[in-house]
């Protein structure tokens, strides 16, 4: 099974609206972080928001908001007030407790973001 | 304070030929990954390494693929014989300290380029 699953493979969004990019994420440990990435063409990978699975709170960081719901295993990524810049590939993405795959982020498919001016 | 180094950005070599690909980690951080991007695709663990020591190598191929990182000087992913499906995008990240701080993200670089002709 796929720890990760983003199914949305491209999504448009006019300027200056909200937007919720999907995912979905499988494991066993209760112990387990959860994060975004945002790609642009140029390449690199640019964190932007974590969340803890025992964190009561969404995490929020500027105008990215996690929506974390635990008991469906989702924790998607809401941007506000959408911008041209923000137009980029976008990744979700796990690092478990277990000792054993700690070590690793699992990563999603991505999500294509194009905003619309 | 210079983010995560890497080098070349992008690397043609023809089939059969050795890719050398370099990793400078953050300044301060002694912890090493190495991801594959293959296209359309999110990234994928390749191995872990601290100074002079492979950690976790669970995502690495068996054969042509070995990674090292020194007591000085940068980490490297060496691929021998190279064949085109090697051609991907390969990303190295580092942290500061080992992985069992979930809230911990991994810093990544800008990723290297390899296009086998």
């Amino acid at each position: 099974a796929q720890k990760i699953t983003q199914t949305q493979p491209g999504m448009f969004v006019q300027e200056k609206e909200a937007v919720t990019l999907d995912c979905t994420y499988d494991t066993s440990d209760q112990s387990y972080g959860l994060f975004w990435y945002k790609q642009p063409s140029s390449g690199e990978m640019i964190f932007l928001i974590y969340q803890g699975s025992y964190d009561e709170q969404n995490a929020t960081e500027g105008r990215y908001s996690l929506n974390f719901q635990k008991a469906r295993k989702s924790a998607n990524l809401v941007i506000s007030a959408s911008q041209l810049g923000d137009s980029a590939m976008y990744f979700c993405a796990m690092r478990e407790g277990l000792l054993t795959t700690g070590n690793q982020f699992y990563f999603g498919t991505g999500t294509s973001l194009t905003v619309i001016p | 304070n210079a983010g995560v180094m890497q080098n070349p950005r992008h690397l043609v070599r023809r089939r059969g030929q050795e890719a050398r690909l370099r990793c400078s980690p953050m300044k301060g951080h002694s912890h090493v990954y190495w991801y594959r991007q293959l296209p359309e695709e999110g990234l994928k663990f390749m191995v872990y390494l601290q100074k002079e020591n492979i950690i976790d190598e669970s995502g690495m191929p068996k054969e042509r693929f070995s990674a090292e990182f020194p007591k000085e000087g940068p980490s490297i992913l060496r691929i021998q014989q190279v064949v085109r499906g090697d051609s991907a995008a390969y990303f190295c990240a580092s942290s500061p300290t080992a992985g069992t701080g979930l809230v911990e993200t991994q810093y990544f670089g800008p990723g290297t380029r390899l296009l086998v002709l």
